[in-house]
């Protein structure tokens, strides 16, 4: 079985201070892990994706996410906020052989001008 | 980059009539789609897996008779709410992964919220 525990349902950060939004994960299988972006009223957008390649992952508009099996996470960070990242946002995973997507409950990032 | 386009964004209907939801992929085949649902301020629920050419596979608890799912083509899935009530007011999102498995990950549309009055 494989679930995703987004640690914080809600972060606050000052523009231009980093960002962290925290995932950890569980799976049978080496999973494909992927963080989406949600903004009000809209679909999901791709930020970034790891299917067992490099361990740090840099995806769009400067975030990036590290995976770390020993800790089963999967942080999505950004060095510096800007206010157009204010939006949901989502981790998720793939489990190997297996298209059904199990999402976090996630995070909603606020950011403080 | 691969799209997915999905229509209505918006609809609002009475208790009792059916509403259509079309999910495009745009520049790619998908032999799979998937419909999803979302209530406010909570994430996002499988519904049923969509495949071209056979029937879908539903979740545990989505009603296959009201939640009407057709994939008549590599390119276009629909999801028909059938005799709508209040209680199926929600977001529905759709998604897609491209038919040749490439390293895209799944593209999304952009929603549809349904209101039935």
């Amino acid at each position: 079985a494989q679930s995703v525990t987004q640690l914080d349902s809600h972060v606050s950060v000052s523009e231009g201070t980093p960002v962290l939004l925290r995932c950890n994960y569980s799976s049978s299988y080496s999973p494909s892990l992927f963080w989406y972006v949600q903004h009000p009223n809209k679909g999901l957008q791709l930020l970034l994706k790891y299917t067992s390649a490099a361990t740090l992952v840099k995806g769009i508009n400067g975030f990036e996410a590290e995976f770390k099996k020993s800790e089963t996470s999967f942080h999505l960070t950004k060095p510096s906020a800007h206010m157009s990242d204010a939006a949901e946002y989502f981790c998720v995973v793939d489990p190997f052989g297996n298209e059904k997507l199990t999402f976090g409950t996630g995070t909603r990032l606020t950011i403080i001008p | 980059g691969a799209v997915v386009s999905q229509h209505p964004s918006w609809v609002i209907c009475k208790s009792g009539t059916s509403v259509k939801i079309e999910c495009r992929s745009l520049d790619f085949q998908a032999t799979t789609m998937f419909w999803y649902r979302q209530f406010p301020k909570q994430s996002l629920m499988l519904m049923a897996t969509s495949n071209e050419g056979s029937k879908a596979t539903y979740e545990q608890g989505v009603e296959k008779d009201k939640f009407l799912i057709n994939h008549a083509s590599l390119t276009l899935s629909t999801l028909t709410v059938t005799s709508a009530h209040p209680e199926d007011s929600s977001f529905y999102i759709c998604s897609a992964r491209e038919a040749t498995g490439g390293n895209r990950g799944y593209t999304f549309g952009s929603g549809t919220r349904l209101t039935v009055v």
